[in-house]
This record gives C-alpha cells, sequence and structure tokens, in this order.
C-alpha cells in the first residue's frame, strides 16, 4: 500500500499546454512538497504546503487538507519543464513518504 | 552561498563490502536528511539527523547508519553491501526540523557488482 499516489505516471504535452499532475495521500501530514527533478538526479524544491495555494511563475500548487489531495499546475508549458515531479507528504521532523513520481515530457 | 555537496558522486563496490557517504549542508543549516533511490521503489526517507541526534529513521535494516558532526556535515555508511543496495543516494539539509524547505544535494549514485 502507497501512503502517496500520483497521476498520472507519465505525460506528454505539447508546448503551450496546460498541464495538471495529482496527489492523493492516506496519511496525517504536516506539509506536503512538490519537487522536481531533472535527469542526473538533482531534485529541486518547488512548492511547500500546508494549506490553500501557491504560485511561483508558471507553476501553482493547490492542496485540499480534508480531501488529502493536491494539485500541481503548469501553466503555458515549455520544453525545459521536462522533467520528473514528485509529491512528498512530510510525515515528522523531515521524515517524508514519496509519491512514485511523474514523468512530464513538453513537445515543442 | 554554497549549495548541499555530495562525496563522492560515483562509486562502485562489491557486495560484501561497506561503504561510507559524505554530506556537507548548506551553511547554517543543522538538519540533514538522507534518502535513497532506486527505479523500483522510488524515493524513500533514510533518516534524519539534528545537532548531532537522530531524529527520525525509516523502514530500513541495520546494515544503514548514519552520524553527524558537530559542524552539521553528516555520513552515512552502509555495511555488508548488496546488489539491491545499488541506488541514488540524496542528502538535503535545512535550517531545522519539520517546518522549512529542504535543500537537496546533487547525490551520489552507489552500484554494487
Amino acid at each position: 500500500k502507497n501512503e502517496v499516489e500520483q497521476s498520472p505516471q507519465n505525460l506528454t504535452a505539447q508546448e503551450g499546454e496546460f498541464i495538471t499532475i495529482n496527489c492523493s495521500y492516506s496519511v496525517g501530514i504536516s506539509a506536503l512538497h512538490w519537487l522536481q527533478q531533472h535527469p542526473g538526479g538533482g531534485i529541486v524544491s518547488l512548492f511547500m504546503l500546508s494549506s490553500g495555494k501557491k504560485k511561483h511563475g508558471r507553476l501553482i500548487a493547490t492542496i485540499n487538507i480534508q480531501e488529502k489531495h493536491s494539485s500541481l499546475h503548469i501553466t503555458a508549458s515549455h520544453p525545459r519543464d521536462s522533467a520528473v515531479y514528485i509529491c512528498a507528504v512530510r510525515i515528522t521532523g523531515n521524515q517524508f513518504y514519496f509519491g512514485t513520481g511523474t514523468s512530464l515530457t513538453v513537445i515543442p | 552561498k554554497a549549495g548541499v555537496t555530495q562525496t563522492p558522486r560515483y562509486l562502485i563496490k562489491t557486495r560484501g563490502q561497506q561503504v561510507t557517504l559524505s554530506c556537507s549542508p548548506i551553511s547554517g543549516h543543522r538538519s540533514v536528511s538522507w534518502y535513497q533511490q532506486t527505479p523500483g521503489q522510488g524515493l524513500q526517507f533514510l533518516f534524519e539527523y539534528f545537532s548531532e541526534t537522530q531524529r527520525n529513521k525509516g523502514n530500513f535494516p541495520g546494515r544503514f547508519s548514519g552520524r553527524q558532526f558537530s559542524n552539521s556535515r553528516s555520513e552515512m555508511n552502509v555495511s555488508t553491501l548488496e546488489l539491491g543496495d545499488s541506488a541514488l543516494y540524496l542528502c538535503a539539509s535545512s535550517l531545522g526540523t519539520g517546518s522549512n524547505e529542504q535543500f537537496f544535494g546533487p547525490g551520489t549514485r552507489l552500484t554494487v557488482l
């Protein structure tokens, strides 16, 4: 049983499309993070959420604590957005459960 | 400010050997967490150290251990290596524990033959 489920696993989009990646979790959390991992392994933290909505450039992240669900949206997608996006839920301290990731490819 | 650094970046070992990986956090960060990433299991939490004390531990066997020094640098050790230990090992640092953004290092890719 996975504590964190992400969908879709793989996503191919045309440049300019609006993209949504979903994350559902089954445990109590103190925060939810969205991470981006490029080929080669480097991970960057995009958002840390405990409620509501956050926006950074073309990226928007929302969380619904009651429904235990979060979404990551990318507006006007660009080939440089191609990466693996990982949902991570913080249980306690810096202990996390991770989703399996969504591999996004944006085609020019 | 320098980012999180990990050494070595690549490592090849054989079964039964032991290995030590090093992580230097961002200056001023006191929490260091370690993660294992494999194609089959994805990212999994290993342990977290804060002020030289292990704060949390994931579900890994006792062959996996770690420590943190007074300058916040951290090491993790894997003894009696198994083929399944082949993975990307990532560390991340944060100011404190529980409420801060984490900054990830580039990882150490361990191959066990």
